[in-house]
């Protein structure tokens, strides 16, 4: 069974820092983009940010650009997030997904799946 | 940057009827679309990608529809395990949401 479980949430203060982990099994994790979803409280899906399969390639949303740094240990079927200079806005659950890509009748399409549980991070005074 | 609209924000609809999601895109994402169904306390779980083709396991009352920037997420004959928050997905954006909620 193809599954990512999430860990590394918790209460953090404004400016502080917290590390999320993702753990991945099933699936040959190497050869896939991952990415981080988050959803602050009661709102929708947001994007966070992205790396590919050798880390080559890292991507940031706007909002954590500059303060947030993802990565990966494909030994260890890992993927990380590094959250520093954390905002009351940053409280959400972080979700963990794989990303896969398709080609059908001629187009590229992506799509996320699977997804991790979530782990939430809360900056709070 | 391409934005994904979604509508209504919220549905209200009996078990056993119709109901159809509408997803927009500021530009022409040609079929390059997933929807998610999420349900209280879970995570999002692919039930379309590419427009219209259903994910592993996704029960067939569930269609998808579309190209360029309008798609409609379609679910016949809605059972009590259909009333969730649905998304559309777009490479790194999301519509805001449908919430689909018993009449």
């Amino acid at each position: 069974e193809e599954q990512l479980v999430e860990s590394g949430g918790g209460l953090v203060q404004p400016g502080g820092s917290l590390r999320l982990s993702c753990v991945a099994s099933g699936f040959p994790f190497r050869s896939y983009t991952m990415n981080w979803v988050r959803q602050a409280p009661g709102k929708g899906l947001e994007w966070v940010s992205s790396i590919t399969s050798s880390s080559a390639y890292l991507y940031y949303g706007d909002s954590v650009k500059g303060r947030f740094t993802i990565s990966r240990d494909n030994a260890k079927t890992s993927l990380f997030l590094q959250m520093d200079s954390l905002r009351v806005e940053d409280t959400a659950v972080y979700y963990c997904a794989r990303d896969n890509v398709g080609r059908i009748r001629g187009v590229t399409h992506n799509w996320f799946d699977p997804w991790g549980q979530g782990t939430l991070v809360t900056v709070s005074s | 940057e391409i934005v994904m609209t979604q509508s209504p924000a919220t549905l209200s609809v009996s078990p056993g009827e119709r109901a159809t999601l509408s997803c927009r895109a500021s530009q022409s994402i040609s079929s390059n679309l997933a929807w998610y169904q999420q349900k209280i306390g879970q995570a999002p779980r692919l039930l379309i990608y590419g427009a219209s083709t259903r994910a592993s396991g996704i029960p067939a009352r569930f269609s998808g529809n579309g190209s360029g920037t309008d798609f409609t997420l379609t679910i016949n004959s809605l059972q009590s395990e259909d009333f969730a928050v649905y998304h559309c997905h777009h490479l790194y954006v999301f519509g805001q949401g449908t919430k689909v909620e018993i009449k």
